[in-house]
């Protein structure tokens, strides 16, 4: 069974720009969530989407968006990058049938900002 | 005050030692309680998971939990090169609720 893919793995924008990054879940798994990991704040909760409806959502400003397709798949969004947004983007899916699942990370998109 | 507080370390052991790793956290409502060991350019892969208070075990590694003193920790016996990694402590309050990590344990088993 594939793990959860995200694409592309790494990714360098400037100030200003925006970009969108891409995670592939495990084939029925119908959770993806988002964190931002950085070496002073470790990960951080960005939002979570179940059956392409955002069902959580962390502490971040509306520059961070996101969405989920049919298809589970899923896309976030940084637009007006700052040098603060440089970090590691991971996604992991989970089935999200019972109150807790367990996550599955992918190997996440390093973000540079210059 | 951040809601888990866990030493980042540095933390390095000789082969074969026990290690601990460690995380406090403020909120009494979490229920959830979660190990995660990252590999470096990895993501995260859960380790362990435990339901309120009590001890798990698993192989070499064992997990605690504290509610009353609202404190987790993992235990590695026999540590291995292998094990050298980052390891993350999480948790949640169930219901599909978003997880909360600790900031991370880097462990460095020397052979």
């Amino acid at each position: 069974k594939a793990g959860v893919t995200q694409t592309p793995r790494y990714l360098i924008k400037t100030r200003g720009q925006q970009v969108t990054l891409s995670c592939s879940p495990i084939s029925g798994h119908r959770s993806v969530s988002w964190y931002q990991q950085t070496p002073g704040q470790g990960l951080q909760f960005l939002f979570e989407y179940f059956s392409e409806t955002q069902r959580n959502k962390g502490n971040f400003p509306g520059r961070f968006s996101g969405r989920q397709f049919s298809n589970s798949r899923s896309e976030m969004n940084v637009s007006t990058l700052e040098l603060g947004d440089s970090a590691l983007y991971l996604c992991a899916s989970s089935l999200a049938e019972t109150s807790h699942n367990e996550q599955f990370f992918g190997p996440g998109t390093r973000l540079t900002v210059l | 005050q951040k809601e888990v507080e866990q030493d980042p370390g540095p933390l390095s052991v000789p082969e074969g030692a026990i290690v601990s790793l460690n995380c406090t956290y403020s909120n009494s409502a979490f229920q959830y309680f979660m190990w995660y060991r990252q590999y470096s350019r990895k993501g995260p892969e859960l380790l362990m998971y435990t339901y309120s208070s009590g001890n798990k075990e698993d192989g070499r590694f064992t997990a605690q939990v504290d509610k009353s003193s609202k404190y987790i920790s993992l235990f590695i016996r026999d540590s291995q090169p292998s094990d050298s990694a980052t390891y993350l402590c999480a948790m949640s309050f169930g219901g599909y609720q978003k997880v909360t990590f600790g900031i991370g344990t880097k462990l460095q088993v020397i052979p």
